[in-house]
C-alpha cells in the first residue's frame, strides 16, 4: 500500500493564482482530512469528509474549497491565493467506525505551497 | 470543545538518557489520545495511542505514553534517547463523548521539538 499520497510537493504561486492540491489513499478509508502547518502553530483543520459525496468545514475553510466524488481522492482548492495561504498542507485518512484504530489518522507527505 | 496543550518547545536530552515530551488534554467526556512524529520535511507518522485499557501504552521505536486521568495528561517516555529520535513530536486529542459528522476529528497540540545531543 502506498497509504496517503500528496501531489505536489512543493509549489510557487502569484497572488490572486489557483491551483489544485491532490490527495489520494489507498487504504479504503471512509474520513479524509486536510491540514495546514504553519512555524509553532500546530495542524488547523480546513475541510474533513466522512465519505464520497460529504464534506464539511474544519477550523480554517475561508478562502479554500473541497469535494469528494470518489473514496479514494480528496481534492483542495485554492481559487486566489494570498500570501497568507504560504504554508505546508497536510492530507490524512481515517477508517471511522473501527473502534480498534479509534480513528488514527494516517497522514501524506505534505505539499509546501509558497503564494507570492 | 477538546484541546490539547504541550508545554514545552523545545526539550534537549542528552543521547542515552530519558527522555520525556509532555501531553495535557481537555474534553468534555471520554479521550482517545494520540502521539505523532515529524521528521524534517516529512508528514506526521503514527506512534502510539490510548484508546481503553492499560494506562501504559507501548509504541513504536521504543516509545510509551502513560495515560493518567486524574492529572489529564499523556506524556510520551523513553527510556534512552536516540541521536535520530530528534524530531517534532505532536500529541492530539478526540473526544468521545462527541456524536455526530465530525466526531472522528482530532486536536492536535502546537508540538514539541526534541534534540538528542550526542
Amino acid at each position: 500500500n502506498a497509504g496517503v499520497t500528496q501531489t505536489p510537493k512543493f509549489r510557487i504561486l502569484k497572488i490572486g493564482q489557483s491551483m489544485t492540491l491532490q490527495c489520494t489513499q489507498d487504504m479504503n478509508h471512509n474520513y479524509m482530512y486536510w491540514y495546514r502547518q504553519d512555524p509553532g502553530m500546530g495542524l488547523k483543520l480546513i475541510y474533513y469528509s466522512v465519505g464520497a459525496g460529504i464534506t464539511d468545514k474544519g477550523e480554517v475553510p475561508n478562502g479554500y474549497n473541497v469535494s469528494r466524488s470518489t473514496t479514494e481522492d480528496f481534492p483542495l482548492r485554492l481559487e486566489l491565493a494570498a500570501p497568507s495561504q504560504t504554508s505546508v498542507y497536510f492530507c490524512a485518512s481515517s477508517f471511522g467506525g473501527d473502534r480498534t484504530s479509534g480513528g488514527t489518522q494516517y497522514f501524506g507527505p505534505g505539499t509546501r505551497l509558497l503564494v507570492l | 470543545a477538546q484541546s490539547v496543550a504541550q508545554p514545552e518547545d523545545q526539550v534537549n536530552v542528552a543521547e542515552g538518557n530519558p527522555l520525556t515530551v509532555k501531553c495535557t488534554y481537555s474534553v468534555s467526556g471520554n479521550p482517545y489520545l494520540f502521539w505523532y512524529v515529524q521528521y524534517p520535511n516529512r508528514g506526521l507518522q503514527f506512534l502510539l495511542k490510548y484508546i481503553t485499557g492499560d494506562n501504559l501504552v507501548k509504541g513504536s521505536y521504543g516509545f510509551e505514553a502513560e495515560f493518567n486521568k486524574s492529572q489529564t495528561s499523556f506524556h510520551l517516555k523513553k527510556p534512552s534517547a536516540l541521536v535520530s529520535d530528534s524530531a517534532l513530536y505532536f500529541c492530539a486529542v478526540r473526544d468521545i463523548s462527541y456524536s455526530g459528522a465530525g466526531s472522528y476529528q482530532l486536536t492536535f497540540g502546537k508540538g514539541t521539538k526534541l534534540s538528542v545531543i550526542p
